[in-house]
């Protein structure tokens, strides 16, 4: 059962490149979300999506991008790094409704130098 | 505003039973979670919890009380493995997950 799958694990980038967080779920989940963690804080989301199509803002947006052709794929996008993007990324997946719970990948630590 | 609070870090020893609390000030509130997660690993789903009143599910219990705003996780006959961090989250009327920082809990033999 490979759930939620993310890549890569690991990445160091320089200022100002850009790459692209990869995420697969294959439980056929209708949501989608991304989420950072930054040491000794809670998950902030970034983006979700209720479906393919439809993305929206979460609590922290800015410098990212993402978008959702298919059920299974949610990719995101930093175009422009920025050492305050150093963290740990996580992509999770539920179904609609109250009390679903998320399933999340095994995370990308991300270090931007 | 929206607040989660949680211990920061807790200690307790091998056998024990340790409760970790939780506080919340949302504005919007359709159910609290708990999860686990082991040191650079990812959450993983504990309970839910969406009426007042104890749940439990084998050595882990979840209490919630809505008119207090506060919830617990109590961990019963703790076991080495049990050490991680424990993260509160609320969801809100948008079915969005506000969390909490996290308790680290730090099991001694």
């Amino acid at each position: 059962n490979a759930g939620v799958t993310q890549t890569p694990k690991f990445r160091i980038l320089k200022i100002g490149q850009s790459m692209t967080l990869q995420c697969a779920q294959d439980m056929n989940h209708n949501y989608m979300y991304w989420y950072r963690q930054d040491p000794g804080m809670g998950l902030k989301l970034i983006y979700y999506s209720v479906g393919a199509g439809i993305t929206d803002k979460g609590e922290v947006p800015n410098g990212y991008n993402v978008s959702r052709s298919t059920t299974e794929d949610f990719p995101l996008r930093l175009e422009l790094a920025a050492p305050s993007q150093t963290s740990v990324y996580f992509c999770a997946s539920s179904y609609l409704g109250q009390g679903q719970p998320q399933h999340f990948g095994d995370g990308t630590r991300l270090s931007i130098l | 505003g929206q607040n989660i609070d949680q211990p920061t870090e807790m200690t307790a020893t091998e056998g024990a039973i340790v409760q970790i609390n939780c506080t919340y000030q949302t504005s919007g509130f359709n159910g609290l979670f708990w999860y686990q997660q082991h040191a650079g690993e990812a959450p993983t789903f504990l309970s839910y919890n969406v009426l007042d009143g104890l749940e439990e599910k084998g050595r882990f219990s979840s209490f919630l009380s809505r008119s207090k705003g506060y919830s617990y996780l109590l961990l019963k006959e703790l076991q080495m493995k049990d050490s991680a961090s424990y993260l509160c989250a609320v969801e809100d009327s948008n079915y969005q997950l506000i969390w909490g920082a996290g308790t680290k809990l730090i099991i001694k033999p």
